[in-house]
C-alpha cells in the first residue's frame, strides 16, 4: 500500500496568479499521476510525472498551465498557472504501486481549489 | 457518449441493500473497479475484477460483471451510514503499456435511518 498526503488540502485564489500543490508519497514509486476532479465530473488525468524527465501530459492539458515536477521517487508537483474559475476543481495526486499486469492504485485526499 | 456511465445519486434505508450499476464502451477493457470516496478524502480503491470473471464476492460487497452488455454493479448488503459516499466505477486496459483508469462520473449513495 501507499500513503500520500498532498499540500495545501484547499485553497482558495484569486484569478491570474499561479499555485503548486505537492504530493508526498511514504515509499518509493515508479508511477505517479495527477487528475482533476470536476465539480459533477470524473476524474480526468492531467499527465503522468516521470521521475528525471519532463512529464507526459494527456489531450488537452499543456505544460506552461500544468507544469509538473518529480525530483525523486517520492514526491512531485503541479502547479496551476495563470488560474481562472475554470479551474476551480480537486487536484489528486495518484500513485501506483505493485507489480504484475495490475498494480495498485492509490490516490491523495486532493486539494480543493478555487479561484475567484 | 462518455466511455465509463453511472448514475449520479442513489438513496436507500439503512440495512436495505444497495445496488450500484456502471456501464462501459471499451470492449477490450481489461480491469473493472469500484472506487470510494468520502467526503473531504481521496479515492479508495474497494475491489476490482478481470474481465474474465462474472463475480467476485468481498464480505458485504458483491461485484457481478456482464461482459456481453458491458456492464458492472456493485452490491453492498446490509448498507449502513458509514457507507454514504460517492462510488466511481472506472475500467482500464493495456492500451500503451499501462493500465491507467478511466472514471466514471460518481454515483452519490446516500444511506437513511
Amino acid at each position: 500500500s501507499a500513503v500520500i498526503s498532498q499540500k495545501p488540502s484547499r485553497d482558495i485564489c484569486q484569478r491570474g496568479t499561479s499555485l503548486t500543490i505537492q504530493c508526498q508519497v511514504d515509499s518509493q514509486v515508479t508511477m505517479m499521476f495527477w487528475y482533476r476532479q470536476q465539480p459533477g465530473q470524473s476524474l480526468t488525468l492531467i499527465a503522468t510525472a516521470n521521475q528525471g524527465s519532463e512529464a507526459t501530459y494527456e489531450s488537452g492539458f499543456v505544460i506552461d498551465k500544468f507544469p509538473i515536477s518529480r525530483p525523486n521517487l517520492t514526491f512531485s508537483t503541479l502547479t496551476v498557472s495563470n488560474m481562472s474559475p475554470e479551474d476551480s476543481s480537486i487536484y489528486l495526486c495518484s500513485v501506483e504501486t505493485g507489480q504484475g499486469a495490475r498494480d495498485e492504485q492509490y490516490f491523495g485526499p486532493g486539494t480543493r481549489l478555487t479561484v475567484t | 457518449g462518455e466511455d465509463v456511465e453511472q448514475s449520479l445519486f442513489l438513496s436507500v434505508r439503512e440495512g436495505d441493500s444497495s445496488v450500484i450499476n456502471c456501464t462501459y464502451t471499451d470492449s477490450s477493457s481489461t480491469y473493472l473497479y469500484w472506487y470510494k470516496q468520502e467526503p473531504g478524502a481521496g479515492l479508495q480503491l474497494l475491489t476490482y475484477i478481470f474481465s474474465n470473471m462474472d463475480m467476485k464476492q468481498d464480505q458485504r460487497l458483491t461485484v457481478l460483471l456482464n461482459k456481453k452488455d458491458k456492464h458492472l454493479s456493485l452490491r453492498i448488503a446490509d448498507t449502513q451510514t458509514g457507507d454514504s459516499a460517492i462510488y466511481f466505477c472506472a475500467e482500464s486496459s493495456a492500451a500503451g503499456g499501462s493500465y491507467i483508469p478511466t472514471f466514471g462520473r460518481g454515483t452519490s449513495l446516500i444511506v437513511h435511518p
